[in-house]
């Protein structure tokens, strides 16, 4: 099956820092990827849409200069959460979308950000 | 109002019994019907997948949509342990863009 890989899957970062959460599709191309955060016992919340080549679309209320999105290639996509704070601190995970084929966007395993 | 309504439970069952879970939505461009089955600190996986009303069945699990109602079940069967997890519905557009429930969470008893 397909495999989409997060790395790392847990991070700990000082406040103000910025930390980069990478989004690799193993086994397909991905013209389109998604990145979610999901806090405690709440649900996944779309935060962004990234595709390739071209600049994310943020959904509302998400500050598109915080949370950085750059998508490079058909296999990677990447969001750094610059000036870290405390409240920033979630499980954030992306999921790919195949170029090909008619199939739902396959979920990474996630990253668990907490900033301290 | 969210969009999409799920009761996070908790919901503890015991061993072969059959697990219920069901979502309401508000939203009537939803056109794509998902459920999906999160283990603590992993991302989902992908269970069942239905487009239009009626029910679909794969193995124990069987998914149901009533868009009259704006509904959504999914039910598992002769439920085991292993099926301990947290289960989420989840429905999009044409977009690819997935809207979740808050998820539900199932301990099955052995």
């Amino acid at each position: 099956g397909a495999v989409v890989s997060q790395h790392p899957s847990w991070v700990i970062c000082k406040s103000g820092t910025s930390v980069k959460i990478e989004c690799r599709s193993l086994d397909f191309q991905a013209t389109t990827m998604f990145w979610y955060r999901q806090f405690p016992k709440q649900s996944l919340m779309l935060m962004a849409t990234s595709n390739e080549g071209s600049k994310a679309t943020y959904e509302q209320g998400v500050e598109k200069d915080k949370f950085l999105i750059n998508h490079a290639s058909l296999t990677l996509s990447t969001l750094t959460v610059t000036s870290a704070h405390p409240e920033d601190s979630s499980f954030y995970i992306c999921s790919a979308l195949p170029s090909v084929g008619n199939t739902e966007a396959f979920f990474g395993q996630g990253t668990r950000l907490t900033v301290v | 109002q969210k969009e999409v309504e799920q009761d996070p439970g908790p919901l503890s069952v015991p061993e072969g019994a059959i697990v219920s879970l069901n979502c309401t939505y508000s939203n009537s461009a939803f056109q794509y019907f998902m459920w999906y089955r999160q283990y603590s600190r992993k991302g989902p996986e992908l269970l069942m997948y239905t487009y239009s009303s009626g029910n679909k069945e794969d193995g124990r699990f069987t998914a149901q949509v009533d868009k009259s109602s704006k509904y959504i079940s999914l039910f598992i069967r002769d439920s085991q342990p292993s099926d301990s997890a947290t289960y989420l519905c989840a429905m999009r557009r044409g977009d690819y863009k997935l809207s979740f429930g808050a998820g539900t969470t199932v301990t099955v008893r052995a």
